[in-house]
């Protein structure tokens, strides 16, 4: 089965500085991943996705993920952070035709940034 | 969140009773999915539909069920056989074709 995995339940940064929020996948075939950030009691909102293509993925909000097939990583990375990023972000893989190709979720990382 | 609706925002059930969650999208999508959240879990697959009249169990779809009447209507009912149903529910979207989901406010389930 395709999954993903966050490994920082939290991060904390400084406002004005650059984050990073990581994320590993294993997947059969070639991986269709996705990054979603949800805000307390709020649905997920969709940032960013990679399919095919640059490595480097922009997305919404300023934000910007890099796929690394090497390292199996897409790191998603914002180059200056703002108290309003503060939220959950998950990283998702999609599976497969015999799943209704639906999303295989990372345990998210709450995001953290300070003035 | 814009296009699918979750109502109610806020369920309170007593134990040994169903309850409906609805999902409505306007989307003209033709997958829909439920997942259910629990803290430090993230997201897991309750049912998937991809057409009308037709639905698929996912990894915890004990104690659960749906219906697809209709392209736009997605509703869950938690019923008394699960046996743990306070969460966060969240419904989602996908056009065929496209692989991005959108998704829905989430309703958040009690049990008192």
């Amino acid at each position: 089965a395709q999954s993903v995995a966050q490994p920082e339940d939290q991060v904390n940064v400084a406002e004005g500085n650059p984050l990073t929020v990581k994320c590993t996948y294993s997947v059969s075939g070639n991986p269709y991943l996705f990054w979603y950030v949800q805000y307390p009691n709020r649905g997920l909102q969709f940032l960013l996705k990679y399919i095919t293509g640059d490595n480097l993925v922009k997305g919404s909000y300023g934000f910007e993920a890099e796929f690394n097939k090497s390292q199996t990583s897409f790191h998603l990375k914002k180059p200056s952070a703002l108290v309003s990023d503060s939220a959950l972000y998950f990283c998702a893989v999609r599976d497969g035709r015999g799943s209704g190709y639906a999303l295989n979720f990372g345990k998210g990382t709450s995001l953290l940034v300070t003035p | 969140d814009g296009g699918i609706t979750q109502s109610p925002k806020y369920l309170f059930r007593k134990e040994g009773q169903n309850v409906t969650l609805s999902c409505e999208q306007n989307l003209n999508h033709d997958a829909m999915y439920w997942y259910r959240q629990d803290p430090g879990q993230g997201l897991r697959l309750i049912y998937y539909s991809q057409i009308v009249n037709d639905f698929q169990k996912g990894d915890i779809a004990e104690g659960y069920s749906v219906s697809r009447e209709k392209k736009e209507s997605f509703p869950l009912t938690v019923t008394s056989a699960q046996k743990n149903p306070t969460a966060f529910y969240l419904c989602a979207s996908r056009s065929q074709g496209i692989d991005t989901q959108y998704f829905g406010p989430g309703t958040r389930l009690t049990v008192l």
